[in-house]
């Protein structure tokens, strides 16, 4: 089993409707982060947990909003997607002192 | 203020040539700088990292990586490279030490060519 699981791994969906993406991770870690992956733009960080009560908005947070439901569990919501959101969406885990570790994403399509 | 610029969006290697890959970084404290690989349809793997001390690092699959501050450079070298090479490579930095707020490059698509 993967450490790192994202759910779906694939969406199409439409302009206006309510998304959520979730990440689940057996590896422990206090550390949590959702990026999103734009052709040429490389990964660009949306929000960031360092632990259950600890939230933090990162550089493109505009349009969503997380939930960090326990240690293993951090899923992201768009609450009305829009086109521009059509991304390639990755969470990552980190402890202190470890690199961060990735799920293998969700491809997420808003028509 | 970070951040990581990497030179060539995409690079083109006959199987067995070196493979270099060019990174930048700019960092106001001495930076943790790292190179991560992307597979398609998977998600980032870390290739190698480096911290503090040595400024010649080794990772996986034979890759290695040199910092020079001087350079504000950490670029990614393979000797002789392999079909199995042909992935995108993201050079990334944290600037404050340590593993989080990581800046990513944009990316640089690596094809081998037999």
């Amino acid at each position: 089993d993967a450490d790192v699981t994202q759910t779906p791994r694939n969406r199409i969906t439409k302009t206006g409707k309510r998304i959520m993406l979730e990440c689940s991770q057996t590896k422990g870690h206090d550390r949590m982060y959702w990026y999103r992956q734009d052709p040429g733009l490389g990964l660009r960080l949306i929000y960031y947990s360092f632990d259950v009560k600890d939230i933090n908005k990162g550089e493109i947070s505009d349009g969503y909003s997380v939930s960090r439901q326990a240690q293993a569990k951090f899923s992201l919501s768009l609450e009305s997607a829009i086109p521009n959101q059509t991304a390639l969406y990755f969470c990552a885990t980190s402890s202190g002192g470890q690199p961060q570790h990735f799920g293998d994403g969700t491809r997420l399509s808003i028509l | 203020a970070q951040s990581v610029t990497q030179l060539g969006s995409h690079v083109s290697v006959s199987e067995g040539a070196l493979v270099l890959l060019r990174c930048n970084y700019s960092s106001s404290v001495p930076p943790y700088l790292f190179w991560y690989v992307q597979y398609p349809n998977q998600g980032l793997q870390l290739l190698l990292k480096y911290t503090t001390g040595a400024t010649l690092v080794k990772g996986i699959n034979g890759f290695e990586a040199e910092f020079k501050k001087s350079e504000t450079s950490f670029h990614l070298t393979k000797p002789s490279a392999h079909m199995s090479d042909a992935a995108e490579y993201f050079c990334a930095v944290n600037g404050a030490g340590g593993y989080q707020k990581v800046t990513f490059g944009t990316g640089t698509k690596l094809q081998v060519i037999p």
